[in-house]
Formats: structure tokens, sequence, C-alpha cells
């Protein structure tokens, strides 16, 4: 099975600074990579994912991430954050041959100070 | 308004009491799942079900139960054996394409 590892538990960076959100995942031939954020007492949203194609996926809110078979890395950056962007961030990945196998990270909690 | 409802929002368990969450879902999706966040500590996987009438047990299914009677519900009971029952309990519906989407949730706490 797979597995996902968040490099940082917590980040705190300035309003409008760059900021990077690590994650790992285990080998495997082909995977699914999916980034989700979650406000307080709120369920999981889809922020961004790999499937196929270009490696380098974007989201509606300017986050992007790029999907990095060699060192199995699917890192999440903004070159820009606001405030609003305060929240938990999970990476999980999914083997697309397996029902049950879509694994997450234990979180990234993004603070974002004025 | 289509989408995944979990109920009730906040829930609260007596000992010894069996507790039962509702997630419903109107996007015509066959595989349903739940999961458990406490921490620090992820997602995980409780039970998950592909089609109605069958669920398989996911990573730390002892002391829960389900059912799949409809396509569109898929309720979760967290029984008087779940000794630490206390966490956000989170349900989720599958595409085809292996995207999961979430409902927003409900807190279980014990008195």
């Amino acid at each position: 099975a797979q597995s996902v590892t968040q490099l940082d538990s917590q980040v705190p960076v300035f309003e409008e600074a760059p900021v990077e959100l690590r994650c790992n995942y285990s080998s495997s031939v082909s995977v699914y990579l999916f980034w989700y954020v979650q406000y307080p007492n709120q369920g999981l949203q889809l922020l961004l994912k790999y499937l196929s194609g270009s490696t380098l996926v974007e989201s509606i809110n300017g986050f992007e991430a790029e999907f990095n078979k060699s060192q199995t890395s699917f890192h999440l950056r903004k070159p820009s954050v606001h405030i609003s962007d305060t929240a938990e961030y999970f990476c999980a990945v999914s083997d697309p041959s397996e029902s049950n196998d879509m694994r997450f990270g234990a979180g990234t909690r993004l603070t974002v100070k004025p | 308004d289509g989408g995944i409802t979990q109920s009730p929002k906040y829930l609260f368990r007596k000992e010894g009491q069996n507790v039962t969450l509702s997630c419903e879902q109107n996007l015509n999706h066959d595989a349903m799942y739940w999961y458990r966040q406490d921490p620090g500590q992820g997602l995980r996987l409780i039970y998950y079900s592909q089609i109605v009438n069958d669920f398989q047990k996911g990573d730390i299914a002892e002391g829960y139960s389900v059912s799949r009677e409809k396509k569109e519900s898929f309720p979760l009971t967290v029984t008087s054996a779940q000794k630490n029952p206390t966490a956000f309990y989170l349900c989720a519906t599958k595409t085809a394409a292996n995207i999961q989407y979430f409902g927003a949730g409900t807190r279980l706490s014990v008195l």
C-alpha cells in the first residue's frame, strides 16, 4: 500500500510571501496525487489533482503542484499567500488499481500572518 | 443543491451508548467511504462501500459498523465497543476517475 509523508507539520509565513508545502510518497508504478484543504470544523475540499498528463497542475486560487516521479514528490507551492490561505493542507495518493487505497498525509498547518 | 450531507454536525455519546452518523449523497457515486480524523494523524479509513449491499473494513473498523441499503446513504454506527470515539468523522464519495469528495463532517464527543 502507498504511504504519504508531509515533511512539515506547521508552516508559518507572512502575508504575500511565497510558500512550499512538501509531500513525498512511496514509490509505485502509477499513482494519482491530490492536495486537499481543510478549514476549521469543515470537510476536505479538493485543491488540485494529478491523474496524468502535464506534471504541473494548478488550482483556481493560485496554488500549483508538480509531480516529480524520480523524487516521488508532489510539493504544493504558491508565490504569494493571503491571510485567507490559513488552513490545514493534506496530501493524498491513490493507486488507480485499488478501490480503497487512498492514503493521506498527516497534514500541514499553514498559518499566514499579517 | 448537489453534494454530500453529513448529520448531525455535533454529536455527544454517553458511555455504553451506540450512536449513528448519517451520510447522504445525491452525486450518483457508487463508492462511499468513512474516515476518522484525529489531530496530527491525518485521515484513517474505517469502512468503505463500492456498491449497494456491499462494504469492506478499512484500517480501523473495530468498534464501528455500517450499512449500505441505498446508493444514496451510508450510515456509520459507533458502538459501545469503541472505547475512544472522540474524533471528527468524515464521509466521502468517489468518482469514476478516483477523485474523492467530502462532506462537512460530524464531530463526536463523549459525555
